[in-house]
């Protein structure tokens, strides 16, 4: 089983809807939390980061950790086509030397 | 542009060379990380530089597998006698405090 769980999708969705995307952990350490955003061929963009358990909002975004759960969701309002990218979860026990363990990715396709 | 830059952005090798890869992090960033990423998947942790010390190293990086960053500013990789396997793309990301690191955009690596 790996560590960080993550539907690969595709996810299509029609603009102007709500996106909501999952990730499911077993590693019970994990404490930091990011979303990142990853267009095709190039690097990932941090979309949200977020320490222990509950919601971070930033404009259309909203990060959710459930930690009792081992559970987090990144929610998109208002969906963009320029929203259709590969979304990554990412998690870490520490900062600095603990290592970022990363999903495989959900690719989101949002339609005009 | 004060983004992490990764160089060259594209490397077509043969099988048995060797490469390197340069990675200049943010200028205030400390932590300078390297990670590997194939098709349909998140990024793998392969090293972690504090300033001029490597910390931590994932298993994925077998002894052919070298990564400096000798003054605490920029960082090479270096694949030796490279194989079909490493065709990746791997990047570099940065951190200052925290856990909040910024990718550069990658170098993609095709081994013939």
């Amino acid at each position: 089983q790996k560590e960080v769980e993550q539907d690969p999708g595709p996810l299509s969705v029609p603009e102007g809807a709500i996106v909501s995307l999952n990730c499911t952990y077993s590693n019970s350490a994990f404490q930091y939390f990011m979303w990142y955003r990853q267009y095709s061929r190039k690097g990932p963009e941090l979309l949200m980061y977020t320490y222990s358990s509950g919601n971070k909002e930033d404009g259309r975004f909203t990060a959710q950790v459930d930690k009792s759960s081992k559970y987090i969701s990144l929610f998109i309002r208002d969906s963009q086509p320029s929203d259709s990218a590969t979304y990554l979860c990412a998690m870490s026990a520490g900062t600095g030397g603990f290592k970022t363990i990363f999903g495989a990715g959900t690719r989101l396709f949002v339609k005009a | 542009d004060t983004g992490v830059s990764q160089d060259p952005r594209h490397k077509i090798t043969k099988r048995g060379q060797n490469v390197t890869f340069r990675c200049d992090p943010i200028s205030e960033h400390n932590r300078l990380y390297w990670y590997r990423q194939t098709l349909g998947q998140g990024p793998e942790f392969l090293t972690y530089f504090q300033n001029e010390a490597q910390l931590e190293k994932s298993r994925l990086l077998s002894d052919r597998f070298s990564a400096e960053r000798p003054k605490g500013s920029f960082s090479t990789l270096e694949i030796q006698r490279t194989e079909q396997g490493d065709s990746a793309m791997y990047l570099c990301a940065s951190s200052a405090v925290g856990n909040e690191q910024f990718f550069g955009p990658g170098t993609r690596l095709t081994v013939l």
